[in-house]
């Protein structure tokens, strides 16, 4: 079974403009969670969706956004980029958004750099 | 508003020690879903324990255990006979589970980050 797929690996930016980040979850789970890994703040919580709908939103600006496709597969949009930006962009995905207790599995993570 | 936290920022050990981290949870909810990730270099966050805030019952999986304590707020988590390959930063992470339509959202610790040498 594949595990959850993110794209793409790597991307360098400058500051103003936007990107986008994909991520394929694993075949089957519904839910798709995104976090924020920073050397600074850490691993945060940035929204998980769940049968297209947003059902989770942490702390940040609404520079931040995303959707999920009716396949599971899911886009976080980050527009006009700043420094603070720069970080590790995990997804992961569980079975069901079951009341917290799911096991979520993680891709391998975007590396943004917003030069 | 819930918050975890992991002192140990690093530890070094030589292979086949034990290593032990610790990890302490504030949280207003009285059901709870705790977990322990693992994340090596390569970066992807790999599961490895998760136990519910009702059991406090502690296990031992191979090589992996841990002690979950309510009364102390603590989900200490251990790795016996330590290996190289055990390298890498390990985050504890906290879930509340309000209702069961509230998805999943973890807050992690800062991460402890393990060294292990030959």
């Amino acid at each position: 079974k594949a595990g959850v797929t993110q794209t793409p690996r790597y991307l360098i930016k400058t500051r103003g403009q936007q990107v986008t980040l994909s991520c394929s979850p694993i075949s089957g789970h519904r839910s798709v969670s995104w976090y924020q890994q920073t050397p600074g703040q850490g691993l945060q919580f940035l929204f998980e969706y769940f049968s297209e709908t947003q059902r989770n939103k942490g702390n940040f600006p609404g520079r931040f956004s995303g959707r999920q496709f009716s396949n599971s597969r899911s886009e976080m949009n980050v527009s006009t980029l700043e420094l603070g930006d720069s970080a590790l962009y995990l997804c992961a995905s569980s079975l069901v958004a079951s009341g917290g207790s799911d096991e979520q599995f993680f891709g391998p993570g975007t590396r943004l750099t917003v030069l | 508003a819930q918050k975890v936290t992991q002192a140990q920022t690093e530890i070094s050990v030589v292979e086949k020690e034990d290593v032990t981290l610790d990890c302490v949870y504030e949280t207003r909810d009285t059901t709870y879903y705790l977990f322990w990730y693992k994340q090596p270099p390569s970066g992807e966050l790999v599961f490895l324990i998760h136990r519910n805030s009702f059991d406090e019952q502690n296990e031992i999986s191979g090589r992996y255990s841990w002690n979950f304590q309510k009364s102390t707020s603590s989900f200490n988590f251990t790795i016996t006979a330590s290996q190289v390959v055990d390298s890498a930063v390990y985050f504890c992470a906290l879930s509340e589970a309000v209702v069961k339509a509230a998805g999943n959202k973890l807050t992690f610790g800062g991460g402890t980050r393990v060294l292990v040498k030959p």
